[in-house]
């Protein structure tokens, strides 16, 4: 069975500091890994991951993939109290030569950023 | 355009109602999506549609009918539904065929979704 487990399932930190979100998985045919942040509605797209040890970066977050331990960090600096969501870790499978792809969540982890 | 359009937003019905929810991209992609969120959980995937066919059913009741009458455009369509089915529904799309070795940029971009209530 497909998984995809994220750490910690919550988070309450100050204005400031930095995060870590860790997400781990196991899957058939892995393809590539996807960050999204949810607020109120639909995720919105952080990052997609398909090679390991390069890091990507959007201003105050940055994210790396390790393909041989299997897991993914999301990092955030200087936290402000518009980052608080639930950022979800998303693995997308590729199911044959076909074309279409599975994307399997996981749980998410709940950021609050307090001031 | 870049973006994913689902109406409702907001959808209240009873359980001998029918209703649909539409969901609409004019991005070319060629994958689409409907994913079933409830609260404080992740989305999960209920229908895949590839080039306008039905690809993956993840084992959803007959009650939710999905339809792609085009590209751009996919519909739910929604019949005596269960109070349990009351759920953020979410639609998204992507760039479908990716030969090997090609990497794409872009993971999935998902419309607002609509807040389904069955009463």
């Amino acid at each position: 069975e497909d998984k995809v487990v994220q750490s910690p399932l919550s988070l309450v930190v100050h204005e400031g500091d930095t995060v870590t979100l860790n997400c781990s998985y196991e899957v058939t045919n892995f393809r590539s890994l996807l960050w999204y942040k949810q607020e109120k509605k639909a995720p919105t797209f952080l990052f997609m991951l398909t090679s390991s040890g390069i890091e990507k970066k959007s201003g105050r977050l940055s994210s790396i993939l390790d393909k041989k331990e299997l897991f993914s960090i999301l990092n955030i600096t200087a936290t402000q109290t518009g980052d608080s969501a639930v950022y979800l870790c998303a693995v997308e499978m590729g199911l044959g030569s076909g074309g279409y792809q599975k994307v399997t969540f996981g749980i998410g982890t709940k950021l609050q950023v307090i001031p | 355009d870049t973006e994913v359009t689902q109406t409702p937003k907001h959808l209240v019905m009873g359980m001998t109602n029918k209703k649909s929810l539409k969901c609409e991209q004019h991005m070319g992609h060629r994958a689409m999506y409907w994913y079933k969120q409830k609260a404080k959980k992740p989305p999960e995937l209920m229908f895949v549609y590839s080039y306008e066919k039905l690809s993956i059913n993840e084992s959803v009741p007959s009650r939710f009918s999905p339809e792609c009458p085009n590209s751009s455009l996919l519909n739910l369509h929604l019949h005596a539904l269960q109070p349990e089915d009351s759920a953020l529904y979410l639609c998204a799309s992507s760039q479908d065929f990716r030969p090997p070795g090609t990497r794409s940029r872009d993971g999935y971009t998902f419309g607002s979704g609509t807040r389904l209530t069955v009463v």
